[in-house]
């Protein structure tokens, strides 16, 4: 079965520079969901998105801006990258979000983007 | 706000012990409850899930009951194996219109040795 593609899935940038992660979908999935995981720490959630709209926002930098596309991809851009920035990026996707249940439509993990920053 | 409270780690059992990992919640409404695993260099993935109270998620030989009254949904198993090694991340979803995401607790790590 598909799965949440992400690429790329090593990206090493100096500090001050700017990257971009993308994020492919499960297909027929409309929601996708970034979420940054630093050394040894849990997922924090950034953002999400559902049919090309944000539907949600977490800790998600200013520097930091993301967007789903007609095909519903999704790329996040980061800029003025730090040192604090190096981590582990997950995408996720899932059906939804709406509906009384939504809250039980799984979200699927990509493998992961690692940003290192140096 | 909503959030999730794991057992702290690492825990280091022999194969064949019995495993236990309390996860508790908070959170208004009536969220839906998960637990993902993350093997060493990988993804996230799905072990199980309990969408309303009571309900009973199951897995791999993995269980964990969602249980409102203790706002508790501990995972366990009752053999554990090598290749169990991992870490194990509770986490809560609100049911809403809105499409919330997945709030995760700390993680515990799990290390099964033979």
């Amino acid at each position: 079965a598909a799965g949440v593609i992400q690429s790329p899935r090593h990206l090493i940038k100096e500090k001050r520079e700017t990257a971009t992660l993308k994020c492919y979908p499960i297909p027929r999935h409309d929601t996708v969901y970034w979420y940054q995981q630093g050394p040894g720490q849990d997922p924090q959630f950034l953002i999400s998105f559902y049919e090309k709209m944000q539907s949600d926002k977490g800790s998600i930098p200013d520097r930091f801006s993301a967007q789903q596309f007609s095909d519903y991809h999704s790329e996040l851009n980061m800029s003025s990258l730090e040192l604090g920035d190096s981590a582990l990026y997950f995408c996720a996707s899932s059906l939804g979000p709406g509906g009384p249940f939504s809250g039980a439509n799984v979200l699927t993990f990509g493998a992961g983007s690692r940003l290192t920053v140096l | 706000g909503n959030s999730v409270t794991q057992m702290e780690g690492p825990v280091t059992l022999s194969e064949e012990a019995f495993l236990t990992i309390n996860c508790t919640y908070t959170a208004t409404g009536y969220p839906s409850l998960f637990w993902y695993v993350q093997y060493p260099g990988e993804g996230l993935q799905l072990l199980l899930k309990a969408t309303k109270a009571d309900d009973k998620g199951s897995n791999k030989g993995f269980e964990a009951t969602y249980r409102k009254e203790t706002t508790s949904f501990h995972l366990e198993k009752g053999s554990v194996q090598v290749s169990d090694s991992a870490v194990y991340f509770c986490a809560l979803r609100k049911n809403s219109n809105s499409g919330y995401a997945l709030n995760f607790g700390k993680g515990t790590s799990l290390l099964v040795t033979p």
